[in-house]
């Protein structure tokens, strides 16, 4: 099947500094490409939508100035947490969607640790 | 009120033996529907999708019932490497594809 890949595949940092993790299609070209955060126990959330070329669509209750989301091309979306805070600890996961066809192929996901 | 439930279990289930689960969903106008699995500490990882008709993959079998508004997902003989959680995701009729997950059914498989 598609491969997606996230960098890095987990990260600690100091509360206050940003974070950026990559998700990338490595052999489709993905339209679409979606965020989501998992905390424990819990469902998968949807934080964005992101269309190559075009601003991201954010869910209800996610701040698109702390979730700073660019989709550069078809096959590299980034998600930049700014002034991580240790409540935003939680693993990052992207998906990519193929051009055609419902089917997302989900990356290995990104743990964030802010201490 | 959640768009996709599920029993979290765990079910615990003898190698072997058959286990089968359900999850309901709140959105009426849901046109696709889909089993994955989540490994502790891993992404999702789609099972299979759920046809109308019901559909079968190996030991995996999933049915819809739209009436209901539930998806089922049974498993056979199974394996101790079928221990996960498996995820019931839901497709809204938004044309980008957004899924809805529910939280996960736990299934152990003990030998």
């Amino acid at each position: 099947g598609a491969v997606v890949s996230q960098h890095p595949s987990w990260v600690i940092c100091k509360s206050g500094t940003s974070v950026k993790i990559e998700c990338r299609s490595l052999d489709f070209q993905a339209t679409t490409m979606f965020w989501y955060r998992q905390f424990p126990k819990q469902s998968l959330m949807l934080m964005a939508t992101s269309n190559e070329g075009s601003k991201a669509t954010y869910e209800q209750g996610v701040e698109k100035d702390k979730f700073l989301i660019n989709h550069a091309s078809l096959t590299l979306s980034t998600l930049t947490v700014t002034s991580a805070h240790p409540e935003d600890s939680s693993f990052y996961i992207c998906s990519a969607r193929l051009t055609s066809g419902e089917t997302q192929y989900f990356g290995p996901g990104t743990r964030l640790l802010v201490l | 009120r959640k768009e996709v439930e599920q029993d979290p279990g765990p079910f615990n289930v003898p190698e072997g033996a058959t286990v089968a689960f359900n999850c309901t969903y709140s959105n009426s106008a849901s046109q696709s529907f889909f089993w994955y699995r989540q490994d502790c500490r891993k992404e999702p990882k789609l099972l299979m999708s759920v046809y109308s008709s019901g559909n079968e993959d190996g030991r995996f079998t999933a049915q819809l019932n739209r009436a209901s508004q539930y998806i089922s997902l049974l498993i056979r003989d199974s394996k101790l490497s079928d221990s996960a959680t498996y995820l019931c995701v839901v497709a809204t009729t938004d044309s980008w594809g957004k899924l809805q997950f529910g939280a996960g059914t736990q299934v152990v498989v003990t030998p």
